[in-house]
């Protein structure tokens, strides 16, 4: 089943602006990946943000996290073309220790344009 | 950096037969997946085994088998392919956590036509 699922399903914005994309999910978990994929490539993972954290920051990449709501947000701030992608997020089942099951939301493809 | 490596890039087999995805992974991951992904419905996991020769199902393990003899390897069998399982299949591996998911390291697909 799908757990997580990101909102919007297209994004198509200018070069040079942000990008945000949001992801909710279902049930507790103890933390949320987001993976970017480039067309007929596989995923490449981004950024981890546990339960207990907040936000994080990778170079562009802002993640924010809010439990009580159930959601995240992945921010790309100054894009480029290059960031043209399909970007998904995952959540682990919060439960048992070692499960190392990932459940993947549908994407947002994003689309930069110069 | 780690490398996980699918066979095929591109697949075309015939309805009724057996196939093989073959994945191979270069990192001593310990938790290796295959995924099927098509259109409007992102990534589902198929199988998904954590050690040598062990094995779970995912959400979608209908009509498929999966084989770990050996650490690095992973296959992924159709028994007797349909034009359903016409999809991209995305395998990947995954360290040992502790206490929290690793990020997992994906092959670039297979692509897989079923006629």
């Amino acid at each position: 089943s799908q757990q997580g699922e990101e909102d919007p399903q297209a994004l198509s914005i200018q070069e040079g602006e942000n990008a945000t994309m949001n992801c909710s999910y279902k049930t507790s978990i103890n933390n949320l990946q987001w993976y970017r994929q480039n067309s007929g490539r596989g995923l490449v993972h981004l950024i981890l943000i546990r339960s207990n954290e907040r936000e994080k920051h990778s170079g562009r990449l802002r993640v924010t996290l809010d439990t009580s709501k159930k959601s995240s947000s992945l921010l790309i701030t100054a894009s480029r073309a290059a960031d043209t992608a399909s970007y998904f997020c995952a959540t682990d089942e919060g439960a048992n220790f070692g499960n190392e099951k990932l459940t993947f939301g549908t994407g947002t493809r994003l689309t930069i344009i110069p | 950096d780690v490398k996980v490596t699918q066979s095929s890039r591109y697949l075309v087999k015939r309805t009724g037969e057996k196939v093989f995805l073959e994945c191979v992974q270069d990192m001593d991951h310990e938790n290796m997946f295959w995924y099927r992904q098509d259109p409007g419905l992102g990534l589902r996991l198929i199988y998904f085994s954590y050690d040598v020769k062990m094995k779970e199902k995912g959400d979608i393990p209908e009509g498929y088998s999966v084989s770990r003899e050996k650490k690095e390897r992973f296959s992924l069998i159709l028994e007797s392919a349909s034009t359903n399982q016409t999809s991209m299949y995305l395998c990947a591996s995954s360290g040992h956590g502790t206490g929290v998911n690793q990020p997992q390291h994906f092959g670039d697909g297979t692509r897989l036509s079923i006629l």
